[in-house]
């Protein structure tokens, strides 16, 4: 079955840090990939897709994911965090199914 | 912008009590979703329609039912409501097309407590 996997529950980083959120995913062949940020008390907006082509896809925000099939990862990547970056990420695989998959989250804290 | 509208952002309910969760979105979406948020889960599907007066169960749909009569609006039915139903509801609708690659859009969420 498919699945995703993010490693870490919650991240504590300072502002201007440069970050990285992990997520694994289960799939035979090349998923659709999403990563979706929620603000608190919000729904989720889009950051960025994959689907195809370039491994590394640009998103809103500054952020930014990279497609390794070798290590089914699609890591979530920004250079440098602001405090309104404080939310939580979802990555979430689309393939193969008309359901997607959906990673538990990683809340990201930012420090002042 | 395609907008997800959920009518009701707080609700206090009693167990028992039968409650409506209303979503409706303007963009001639074929597909919508019923998603219940709780923390450490993560989102797990409830429900989903394909299309009007079409209807599947998701992961979790017990205690839970749908309607879809119209193309832009989707309800989600409590029709005994119990104290674990006490969560965020999210409703989200995407194109059908090639639908595992569509991108979904999501209302605010519907926070509801049941008491």
């Amino acid at each position: 079955a498919q699945s995703v996997t993010q490693p870490d529950i919650h991240i504590t980083v300072s502002e201007g840090a440069s970050l990285e959120l992990r997520c694994n995913y289960s799939y035979g062949a090349t998923p659709y990939l999403f990563w979706y940020v929620q603000s608190p008390g919000q729904g989720l907006q889009l950051l960025l897709k994959y689907f195809s082509g370039d491994t590394l896809v640009q998103g809103i925000k500054g952020f930014e994911a990279e497609f390794k099939r070798s290590q089914s990862s699609f890591n979530l990547r920004k250079p440098s965090v602001h405090w309104s970056d404080a939310a939580e990420y979802f990555c979430v695989s689309g393939g193969g199914s008309e359901k997607l998959v959906f990673g538990k989250g990683t809340k990201l804290t930012v420090n002042p | 912008d395609v907008k997800v509208t959920q009518s009701s952002r707080y609700l206090v309910k009693r167990t028992g009590e039968k409650v409506f969760l209303e979503c409706v979105q303007d963009m001639d979406h074929e597909n919508m979703f019923w998603y219940r948020q709780d923390p450490g889960l993560g989102l797990r599907l409830i429900y989903f329609s394909y299309d009007v007066k079409m209807k599947e169960k998701g992961d979790i749909p017990e205690g839970y039912s749908v309607s879809r009569e119209k193309k832009e609006r989707f309800s989600l039915i409590l029709e005994s409501a119990s104290t674990n139903q006490t969560s965020m509801y999210l409703c989200a609708s995407r194109w059908a097309g090639n639908s595992g690659a569509n991108v979904l859009t999501f209302g605010a969420g519907s926070r509801l407590t049941v008491l």
